[in-house]
């Protein structure tokens, strides 16, 4: 099952306004989670890296001041699309890593649809 | 800089077996994933190699060779269903993933 959820699934919002997604991993704690967009027919583009108790890391290129991230616990990151506009209409996917003593694996949320008017 | 190469697409028969590639160029390395991306969805986890060697799961094998910088997923018995696109996703030493562009694999009855 899910292990990753994202919420909400899909999103239509106008010109200007605000959205917040929600990431939260389920089943175990995610001190490290990553955003990523996803244009049609293009490769995933990490966008962040969230961290809980400090502030998120930006890949150069994403304005940190416009997608707004707070990882204010451990199964819980939230990415804020402020004053969005029609070209911020992309797939928003966030996953978590999780550690074992012999595996590392890497959970992907269900994606949100973000479609602005 | 950090390099993921896969092909960009690959068409393969219903039944048949197909092999996609991957090869990298990475600061470190902790492993490789493969993943299975229908579209519009979110890729889902397929495997996880980390030790040179091939690892099967059912019809999805994985082979990693460190040394060479080289992996590749097999696919056998290929159904409709496998039509996707397959992502290469390197963990470098600051355990950041480093994906390839994906491969889309057309299967055709």
């Amino acid at each position: 099952g899910a292990v990753v959820s994202q919420h909400p699934s899909w999103v239509i919002c106008k010109s200007g306004t605000s959205v917040k997604i929600e990431c939260r991993s389920l089943d175990f704690q995610a001190t490290t989670m990553f955003w990523y967009r996803q244009f049609p027919k293009q490769s995933l583009m990490l966008m962040a890296t969230s961290n809980e108790g400090s502030k998120a890391t930006y890949e150069q290129g994403v304005e940190k001041d416009k997608f707004l991230i707070n990882h204010a616990s451990l199964t819980l990151s939230t990415l804020t699309v402020t004053s969005a506009h029609p070209e911020d209409s992309s797939f928003y996917i966030c996953s978590a890593p999780r550690l074992a003593l012999d595996s590392y694996e890497q959970y992907f949320g269900p994606g949100t649809r973000l479609t602005v008017t | 800089g950090q390099n993921i190469d896969q092909p960009t697409e690959m068409t393969a028969t219903e039944g048949a077996i197909v092999q996609i590639n991957c090869t990298y160029q990475t600061s470190g390395f902790n492993g490789l994933f493969w993943y299975q991306q229908h579209a519009g969805e979110a890729p889902t986890f397929l495997s996880y190699n980390v030790l040179d060697g091939l690892e099967e799961k059912g019809r999805f094998s994985s082979f990693l060779s460190r040394s060479k910088g080289y992996s590749y997923l097999l696919l056998k018995e290929l159904q409709m269903k496998d039509s996707a696109s397959y992502l290469c996703a390197v963990v470098d030493s600051n355990y950041q993933l480093i994906w390839g562009a994906g491969t889309k694999l057309i299967i055709k009855p």
